[in-house]
């Protein structure tokens, strides 16, 4: 399936650190795009990369794709406490519908 | 900050209760989505829409419907809810190739 997978499930870091997550799918993309869910709500778009693009940055966030690999990883730098939730990427497979599909996810919890 | 609506928040009905789930957005995107999701799991798409009177069924199976009337409106219809449809149901729009913005979603509890 093209669902991307995240890597790891759960991580917990203390504010100020800076946090990791990968994404990994297996058939060529259109572009790949990182959210962010808050416990029970719905999800924001935080990033998209296509699939011709190696790096995109906003804020404190910092995203790279390496399509030989079929990975992707978001980076969030000096964390705080507002970025505990849920981030999903989602892949949109080149050539078809353009409908992402979804991984599980990355809990992320930062400790004050 | 949300340009699309979903309501109710949250909805707990009994077995064999008809309902529907709104959502409507004011970004006058084309296309539309309904997603279901279990708690810590991934997202399942379960009906789209690329615009009006066009409406697709997705990945998961569902007995649900979805209609496409107007553009900004994208109603989902459970004729009859069982337990098994306990779930969030998540509502999105998006343009072609772009980022989706999502509703906050309902909280469906069939008891």
């Amino acid at each position: 399936s093209q669902q991307g997978e995240e890597d790891p499930q759960a991580l917990s870091i203390q504010e100020g650190e800076n946090a990791t997550m990968n994404c990994s799918y297996k058939t060529s993309i259109n572009n790949l795009q990182w959210y962010r869910q808050n416990s029970g709500r719905g999800l924001v778009h935080l990033i998209l990369i296509r699939s011709n693009e190696r790096e995109k940055h906003s804020g404190r966030l910092r995203v790279t794709l390496d399509t030989s690999k079929k990975s992707s990883s978001l980076l969030i730098t000096a964390s705080r406490a507002a970025d505990t939730a849920s981030y999903f990427c989602a892949t949109a497979a080149s050539g078809g519908s353009y409908i992402p599909t979804f991984g599980r996810g990355t809990s992320l919890i930062v400790h004050p | 900050e949300a340009d699309i609506y979903q309501t109710p928040r949250y909805l707990v009905i009994g077995t064999g209760k008809k309902i529907t789930l709104e959502c409507s957005q004011t970004m006058g995107h084309d296309k539309m989505y309904w997603y279901q999701q279990d708690p810590g799991m991934e997202l399942h798409l379960i009906h789209y829409s690329y615009g009006v009177n066009s409406t697709e069924k997705g990945d998961l199976s569902s007995e649900s419907t979805v209609s496409r009337i107007r553009t900004e409106h994208f109603p989902l219809t459970l004729e009859s809810a069982r337990p098994s449809h306990t779930s969030q149901y998540l509502c999105a729009s998006s343009e072609r190739d772009a980022g989706y913005t999502f509703g906050s979603g309902t909280r469906l509890t069939v008891v």
